[in-house]
């Protein structure tokens, strides 16, 4: 089924550990994007990225690597994890930046202990 | 800072009452606004986007309106269903920045039969 799919959905880090939340999109969209989803909080833009290439930072970037070599992917890295980035990580992706055909995935569950 | 509120927090109603969600922003140099649906342990999905020189959109029982000048959406729920049960959000993106969505904290509705 065309969508964005978000791997693992599940995971459980040690402070200081690193790792890469992948999202993968099959509906050539050049518009793809990361937030972060804490409780009171809403959802904030952590990096985003209008095509292959090409990637910046949102409202709460430190902390988070990206990149976009493919229009297909984007991954999410943390390089040294901290508690306070335990949250719930939502990418999207859409046709461009103005909103048309935006598609989430189901989002990845991380606790940093 | 643009920012965006919805009252109520949380909303229980019983089957078949039409009911309205509010969302406010701050700013109202907006390029457009965007209303999604989030599900328990999911991913959001997009219900209506509207452009900032529209005052409603409309798909099925949903009807959202939006008063630009006076930093205003409603979104409207025609008869509403048990099935319609989950978390309402609001987002906008600035005229300036259109990379960027700002989301509002939501709104929970339960509907009960």
């Amino acid at each position: 089924n065309a969508g964005v799919t978000q791997t693992p959905k599940f995971q459980v880090l040690k402070t200081g550990q690193s790792m890469t939340l992948q999202c993968a999109q099959d509906m050539n969209h050049e518009y793809m994007s990361w937030y972060r989803q804490d409780p009171g909080m809403g959802l904030r833009l952590i990096h985003y990225s209008v095509g292959a290439g090409i990637t910046d930072q949102g409202e709460v970037p430190n902390g988070y690597n990206v990149s976009r070599s493919t229009t297909e992917d984007f991954p999410l890295r943390l390089l040294s994890a901290a508690p306070s980035q335990t949250s719930v990580y939502f990418c999207a992706s859409s046709y461009s930046n103005t909103g048309y055909g935006y598609t989430f995935g189901s989002g990845t569950r991380l606790t940093v202990v | 800072k643009q920012e965006v509120t919805q009252i109520p927090a949380a909303l229980s109603v019983p089957e078949g009452e039409n009911l309205v969600l509010n969302c406010s922003f701050t700013d109202s140099a907006i390029y457009n606004l965007q209303w999604f649906r989030q599900d328990p342990g999911k991913g959001l999905t997009s219900l209506l986007l509207i452009q900032s020189s529209q005052r409603e959109q409309t798909s099925g029982r949903l009807n959202a309106s939006l008063d630009k000048s006076s930093g205003r959406s409603t979104l409207y729920i025609a008869a509403s269903q048990p099935g319609d049960s989950a978390t309402y959000l609001c987002a906008v993106r600035p005229a300036d920045d259109t990379d960027k969505l700002i989301f509002g904290t939501g709104t929970r509705l339960q509907v009960f039969p």
